[in-house]
């Protein structure tokens, strides 16, 4: 089993919807979690983390479920701009980060 | 905020050269450095972590004598794709782990990536 697994999409919106996709991670021992955002031919960025009580970013939510072992990025309503390829990132201690393949989400006008 | 400088971005070099590959952490230490490459449409893979002054730890299937990885200060790391071919043409990644201020977490920054051509 991957340590970090991601449904890879692609997730097909219209403008102004709201989408909303899980990643899940195998170790209970995670600490920290974060959404990164891989536009297509360039690195990826830190889009947020993910706290505890869960955190809102403007447009963007992220919500952590420990009791599960998955975060989550909700994303209303969306822009054009929004097309990109979002990838979660779990740390379990200062030097072993996991990352999932990605969800690619394609925002149309 | 934290930057890692990645160089060069683009290189095209004939099959049988070989290319190194540059990161810097700007304003931060990075003890620790990791590389990717990325194949088109494909996901990130993890190919090596390199840590200040000691050796590489190279991911299952990755071969360290072609992909040499040398981590001499705190602040730059590289790889040097050795005697090319094209099969070897991909976005190279590389990644450096550190404190965000707020959290305390350790985030990646990644570098803006290295795009290998090999003719």
């Amino acid at each position: 089993r991957k340590e970090v697994e991601q449904d890879p999409g692609p997730f097909n919106v219209p403008e102004g919807a709201t989408v909303a996709f899980n990643c899940t991670y195998s170790n209970s021992a995670s600490q920290s979690f974060f959404w990164y955002r891989q536009d297509c031919r360039k690195e990826p960025k830190l889009l947020m983390s993910v706290y505890s009580s869960g955190n809102e970013d403007g447009r963007f939510t992220a919500q952590l479920n420990r009791a599960s072992q998955y975060i989550s990025l909700l994303i209303r309503d969306s822009k054009l701009s929004d097309s990109a390829t979002y990838l979660c990132v779990v740390t379990v201690n200062d030097y072993k980060l996991s990352f999932g393949a990605g969800t690619t989400v394609t925002v149309r006008a | 905020g934290a930057v890692v400088s990645q160089h060069p971005s683009r290189v095209i070099c004939k099959s049988g050269t070989s290319v190194k590959i540059e990161c810097r952490s700007l304003d931060f230490q990075a003890t620790t450095m990791f590389w990717y490459r990325q194949f088109p449409k494909q996901s990130l893979m993890l190919m090596a972590t390199s840590n200040e002054g000691s050796k590489a730890t190279y991911e299952q299937g990755v071969e360290k004598d072609k992909f040499l990885i040398n981590h001499a200060s705190l602040t730059l790391s590289t790889l040097t794709v050795t005697s090319a071919h094209p099969e070897d043409s991909s976005f190279y990644i590389c990644s450096a782990p550190h404190r965000e201020v707020y959290s305390g977490a350790n985030v990646l920054t990644f570098g803006a990536g290295s795009r290998l051509t090999v003719l």
